[in-house]
């Protein structure tokens, strides 16, 4: 079965600096997507990243990027410029895009911006 | 964008009662979802629905059961409510494959506990 390891419950980071989210997976497969969504205490699921795992360009959203190293299965979050709005819990996913194509997910990190 | 509405934000509901969370999703997705969400453990998957009556249990579907009869409705029932059902239950719906969007849009969670 897929794993998604986020060996990081907790993380902080001062305003304006750049942080890094680890994400180690595990999967046989080779037809998948990453996922990196942020949960702000409102509880709303966002998607911040996504990462097709064909494409060997690392994904890039504004002031997130993703590190994407297929043969290692790991997908690291790294956001720069932090700000207090980036402050949430942070989930890493998976998908196989073959059978179900169920999420799994990381157990999460919480990140903290101090000012 | 894909919009997917839970229709109650809280509840309290008594040990042994029938519990329905309802969610609605407006972009006629063949998948639902609904997950559980408890600290430390991430998000785990309960049911899924890929097509209109039909279901298939997930990582941790006892206690549980689902109704799809209509496309854009899904919902989790708690035949006889428990407290170790005190939890936060978010549902997703996903965005066909080969889509330049792919992924899962999810509601903004049921908070639901049992006394």
């Amino acid at each position: 079965a897929q794993t998604v390891t986020q060996s990081q419950p907790e993380m902080s980071v001062q305003e304006a600096e750049t942080v890094t989210l680890s994400c180690t997976y595990d999967t046989s497969e080779s037809d998948y997507y990453l996922f990196w969504y942020k949960q702000p205490p409102s509880r709303q699921m966002i998607l911040v990243i996504r990462q097709e795992a064909y494409k060997q360009q690392n994904a890039t959203e504004n002031r997130f990027s993703v590190n994407f190293q297929k043969a290692a299965k790991s997908f690291s979050l790294k956001i720069s410029d932090s700000q207090l709005g980036d402050a949430a819990m942070y989930f890493c996913a998976y998908i196989s895009r073959g059978g179900s194509e169920k999420l799994v997910f990381g157990k999460g990190t919480k990140l903290t911006v101090n000012p | 964008d894909v919009k997917v509405t839970q229709s109650s934000r809280y509840l309290v509901k008594r040990t042994g009662e029938k519990v329905f969370l309802e969610c609605v999703q407006d972009m006629d997705h063949e998948n639902m979802f609904w997950y559980r969400q408890d600290p430390g453990l991430g998000l785990r998957l309960i049911y899924f629905s890929y097509d209109v009556k039909m279901k298939e249990k997930g990582d941790i579907p006892e206690g549980y059961s689902v109704s799809r009869e209509k496309k854009e409705r899904f919902s989790l029932i708690l035949e006889s409510a428990s407290t170790n059902q005190t939890s936060m239950y978010l549902c997703a719906s996903r965005t066909p494959g080969g889509r330049a969007n792919y992924g899962y849009t999810f509601g903004s969670g049921t908070r639901l506990t049992v006394v």
